[in-house]
């Protein structure tokens, strides 16, 4: 089975700050890994995707993360918020071949001006 | 390209009720999910139809349910409603083949009174 461990539930950073949200996962598996945010009263947004490949992965509005399997770690960066960025953030993973996802229990950031 | 439409957004209903949640998915896409999202337990996969076929099924009683019709369109019943229903139930939807990643409604948020 998978699971997924979101380190931080909440996380505030200044704008214009550098921020990480730390995920790392168990699977005795291959693993495709996801990054989705929700904004208040909408559903999910996916930010990036890590399938196969380089190990480094750019997603929309600035984010990227880095897969690292050894440490089964999928954490994700930006160099500099905005307040807009104030959302949930939901690390993912889904089995090779599978449809379903098993997701974390979330990352709060909230940006402060 | 039209996203996800789920309908309604917002339902309230009494406990023994029951109640049908409706999705669209994306154009083309044949693989429909849905995943309950509450403050306590996080997001948790229902179960996903493929082609008007169940291929994944979450753990959940035998009161949610769902079906896929012909054009894609999927629908989900929860019998005898109980307060902890109460819940954002969301629906994604992907082409079914490949690693294209999930694209999720803004879901129906369902409270149980």
């Amino acid at each position: 089975a998978q699971s997924v461990t979101q380190l931080d539930s909440q996380v505030p950073v200044f704008e214009e700050a550098p921020v990480e949200l730390r995920c790392n996962y168990s699977s005795s598996v291959s693993v495709y890994l996801f990054w989705y945010v929700q904004y208040p009263n909408q559903g999910l947004q996916l930010l990036l995707k890590y399938l196969s490949g380089s190990t480094l992965v750019k997603g929309i509005n600035g984010f990227e993360a880095e897969f690292n399997k050894s440490q089964t770690s999928f954490h994700l960066r930006k160099p500099s918020v905005h307040i807009s960025d104030t959302a949930e953030y939901f690390c993912a993973v889904s089995k090779t071949g599978a449809n379903n996802l098993f997701f974390g229990t979330g990352t709060r950031l909230t940006v402060i001006p | 390209k039209a996203g996800v439409t789920q309908t309604p957004r917002y339902l309230i209903k009494t406990r023994g009720q029951q109640v049908t949640l409706s999705c669209s998915p994306i154009s083309g896409h044949r693989s429909v999910s849905w995943y309950q999202q509450t403050p306590g337990q996080g997001l948790q996969f229902l179960f996903e139809y493929f082609s008007e076929t169940q291929r994944n099924k979450g753990n959940f009683p035998g009161r949610f349910s769902g079906r896929q019709f012909s054009n894609s369109r999927s629908e989900m019943n929860v019998s005898t409603l109980e307060l902890g229903d109460s819940a954002l139930y969301l629906c994604a939807s992907r082409p079914g083949q490949g690693v294209e990643p999930q694209h999720f409604g803004d879901g129906t948020r369902l409270s149980i009174l």
